[in-house]
């Protein structure tokens, strides 16, 4: 299967400080990717679908002035978490669909630990 | 009524037995259907997509009844290593929809 890297795999911050996470698929051009949060023992709900050259498209309850998303190259997506707060430790994943296909190949994930 | 439903078990089964798990969707517009597996702590991996003609896969197999909105997954000769939490996924072009995933244990 395709190849998507997901960096850092695992954060601890404080509190008010903001972290990011980069999403690269390394051997094919994704013009749309896909962050996720999953909660533990929960599924994934997909906050946000991040599309190549043009602003992100959000879903309902997911603050977009909080979780800032860049997709500003064919392989590389980024999440900002801004002003973290221990609500919102989780695992967040992203994904990457291959183009033509409606497959959805998944970082390793990134484990957020807000203290 | 969750876009995607499961049976989230957990189902405890012997090694060497077949397990079947399955899946609703509520969306009719879905076109894609897939099977993913998800081990502990780690990211979804796919284990096959899923088709109206059924499709297998090794000890794997998969069925839709677009008629019913419902989706299954079949294993053969359970190993070890199938402890999992698989995730029944529907969706379009858009966007896939998860599953809360129905976590397995192949016992010794």
């Amino acid at each position: 299967g395709a190849v998507v890297s997901q960096h850092p795999s695992w954060v601890i911050c404080k509190s008010g400080t903001s972290v990011k996470i980069e999403c690269r698929s390394l051997d094919f051009q994704a013009t749309t990717m896909f962050w996720y949060r999953q909660f533990p023992k929960q599924s994934l709900m997909l906050m946000a679908t991040s599309n190549e050259g043009s602003k992100a498209t959000y879903e309902q309850g997911v603050e977009k002035d909080k979780f800032l998303i860049n997709h500003a190259s064919l392989t590389l997506s980024t999440l900002t978490v801004t002003s973290a707060h221990p609500e919102d430790s989780s695992f967040y994943i992203c994904s990457a669909r291959v183009p033509s296909k409606n497959i959805q190949y998944f970082g390793a994930g990134t484990r957020l630990s807000v203290l | 009524r969750k876009e995607v439903e499961q049976d989230p078990g957990p189902f405890n089964v012997p090694e060497g037995a077949t397990v079947a798990f399955n899946c609703t969707y509520s969306n009719s517009a879905s076109q894609s259907f897939f099977w993913y597996r998800q081990d502990c702590r780690k990211e979804p991996k796919l284990l096959m997509s899923v088709y109206s003609s059924g499709n297998e896969d090794g000890r794997f197999t998969a069925q839709l009844n677009r008629a019913s909105q419902y989706i299954s997954l079949l294993i053969r000769d359970s190993k070890l290593s199938d402890s999992a939490t698989y995730l029944c996924v529907a969706g379009g072009a858009q966007k896939l929809v998860f599953g809360q995933g129905t976590r397995l244990t192949i016992n010794p």
